[in-house]
């Protein structure tokens, strides 16, 4: 079964320091997001990106985030200058579709990269 | 904007019985109400939803029923076995929305 997967798993980094996690989505999916689940709390929207652009971001996705799609296969998330309260669990997820409501229309998401900043 | 509570927290049922986890939402325009089961190291992975022109559907041991008057769906797992025991999520999103609002989780334990 096709699968969203993210690396690294787990990253230990510097407050301050500069982060890249990766995720490669579903090969025919057309719609990328990324979610994040702060320790003990729910799990929060963050932007969604589609053909090239950002079509949606929270509240949360400052200045300090950003998204790319280098290539054809990775859609990555980058926090430029981390802070302890980024410390979560970042969810990268993958849709054919971009109304989340319509017809056969699934959400995947990958098992997450957990982020610690010291 | 959308707010999911989602109750209990954590709930344990002896194995073979029934354990039920419900949710409210706010926002009367919401009409996709998806349920997803996270496991231990993975990420979370849709078991069953439910659009708001129904009101019950059911996949196998799994049902999820919605009442749109009072803002609330529940999931309901019948007959639970071990590899129930994992994190439940409720979500909701609204007609041609590309995010989901989650609820804050549910971790169900099934005691052999």
């Amino acid at each position: 079964e096709p699968e969203v997967t993210q690396t690294p798993s787990h990253q230990v980094t510097q407050m301050g320091q500069e982060v890249i996690l990766r995720c490669v989505p579903i090969s025919n999916h057309l719609y990328f997001y990324w979610y994040r689940q702060i320790l003990g709390q729910k799990v929060e929207f963050l932007v969604s990106f589609y053909n090239n652009e950002i079509s949606e971001k929270s509240e949360i996705f400052d200045d300090q985030f950003s998204v790319e799609r280098p290539d054809g296969s990775n859609f990555t998330l980058k926090i430029r200058s981390t802070k302890l309260e980024d410390s979560a669990m970042y969810f990268c997820a993958s849709s054919s579709q971009g109304a989340l409501d319509s017809g056969a229309n699934v959400l995947t998401f990958g098992a997450g990269s957990r982020l610690t900043v010291l | 904007g959308e707010n999911v509570e989602q109750h209990p927290s954590t709930l344990s049922v002896q194995e073979g019985d029934s354990a039920v986890i419900k949710c409210t939402y706010s926002d009367s325009a919401s009409n996709y109400f998806p349920w997803y089961k996270q496991e231990l190291g993975k990420g979370p992975q849709l078991i069953i939803d439910i659009r708001s022109n129904v009101g019950e559907k059911k996949d196998q041991r799994i049902a999820v029923t919605l009442n749109k008057t009072a803002k609330h769906f529940s999931l309901h797992i019948t007959e639970t076995q071990p590899e129930d025991s994992a994190v439940y999520f409720c979500a909701a999103t609204s007609r041609g929305a590309q995010k989901l609002v989650f609820g804050q989780g549910t971790r169900l334990t099934i005691n052999p």
